[in-house]
C-alpha cells in the first residue's frame, strides 16, 4: 500500500530563514500533491497544489517542488514568521477508478522561533 | 468566504451509543469526504462521495460506521454501536474534482 513519510519530530527554524519540508511516498505517483496547513484545534486548510508534470509551483512566500523520480515533493517558506508556526500535511490525489480520495501524510509541525 | 460546516463541535457519549455527525458542504462543491484524526494514526479516508454517489468507504468499519449523502447540502456519519477507540476528531472536506479541498472544524468524538 501507498506510503507518505513526512519528518515526525518538531522543525524549529529561525524567523527570517527559509523552512524546507518534505514529503517522501512509496510505490507510483499521484497525479496531484497538495500541502496543507493545521493549527491546533483546527481542520487542515488548503495552501498549494502540484501536479504530476509539473517541477514548481510559487504561492507568496510559498514555494513546492515534485520530483516523481525521486519520489519527493519539498514544502518551502521563505522569511519565515512566528505565525508560521503549525502543522504542515502533504497529501496525495490518485485519479482513476473513481477512488481518488486523498491520502495524508502524519504532517510536520514546524516552530518558527522569534 | 464559504465554509463547511460540522455538527456538533464536540460529542461525548457513552460505549453502546449511536453517534451522528453532520456536515454541511460547500455549495456547488460535488466531492465530499469524511476523515478520523488520531494523534497515532493521523487523517484517515473513512468515506468519498461525489456527486452524492459513494465511491469508496473502503477506510470504514463496516459494521459499525455508516456514511450517507441525503441530499446535496447534507452529509452524515453515524456510529453504531460506538466504541471508546472511536475516539477521535472526525473531519468533513468538500471540493471540486480533484482540486483542493475546504475542511470543517471537526467534531471532537469522546466514547466513554
Amino acid at each position: 500500500s501507498q506510503k507518505i513519510e513526512q519528518n515526525s519530530e518538531a522543525l524549529n527554524i529561525q524567523e527570517g530563514k527559509t523552512a524546507t519540508l518534505t514529503c517522501n511516498y512509496t510505490n507510483y505517483s499521484p497525479a496531484y500533491l497538495q500541502w496543507y496547513r493545521q493549527d491546533p484545534g483546527r481542520g487542515p486548510v488548503f495552501l498549494l497544489l502540484i501536479r504530476e508534470n509539473e517541477k514548481e509551483k510559487r504561492k507568496e512566500r510559498l514555494k513546492v517542488t515534485f520530483d516523481t523520480t525521486l519520489k519527493q515533493s519539498l514544502f518551502h517558506i521563505t522569511a519565515s514568521q512566528p505565525a508560521d508556526s503549525a502543522t504542515y500535511l502533504c497529501a496525495l490525489v490518485y485519479s482513476g477508478g473513481g477512488a481518488d480520495g486523498l491520502t495524508f501524510g502524519k504532517g510536520t509541525h514546524l516552530i518558527i522561533q522569534p | 468566504d464559504a465554509r463547511v460546516t460540522q455538527t456538533p463541535r464536540h460529542k461525548v457519549t457513552e460505549m453502546g451509543q449511536e453517534v451522528t455527525m453532520r456536515c454541511q458542504p460547500i455549495l456547488g462543491h460535488n466531492t465530499v469526504f469524511w476523515y478520523r484524526q488520531t494523534m497515532m494514526q493521523g487523517l484517515e479516508l473513512l468515506a468519498y462521495f461525489r456527486n452524492r454517489a459513494p465511491l469508496d468507504d473502503s477506510g470504514m468499519p463496516k459494521d459499525r460506521f455508516s456514511a450517507e449523502m441525503p441530499d446535496a447540502t447534507l452529509a452524515t456519519l453515524k456510529i453504531q454501536p460506538s466504541e471508546p477507540r472511536d475516539s477521535a476528531v472526525y473531519f468533513c472536506a468538500s471540493g471540486r474534482n480533484l482540486l483542493g479541498y475546504t475542511f470543517g472544524s471537526g467534531t471532537r468524538l469522546t466514547v466513554v
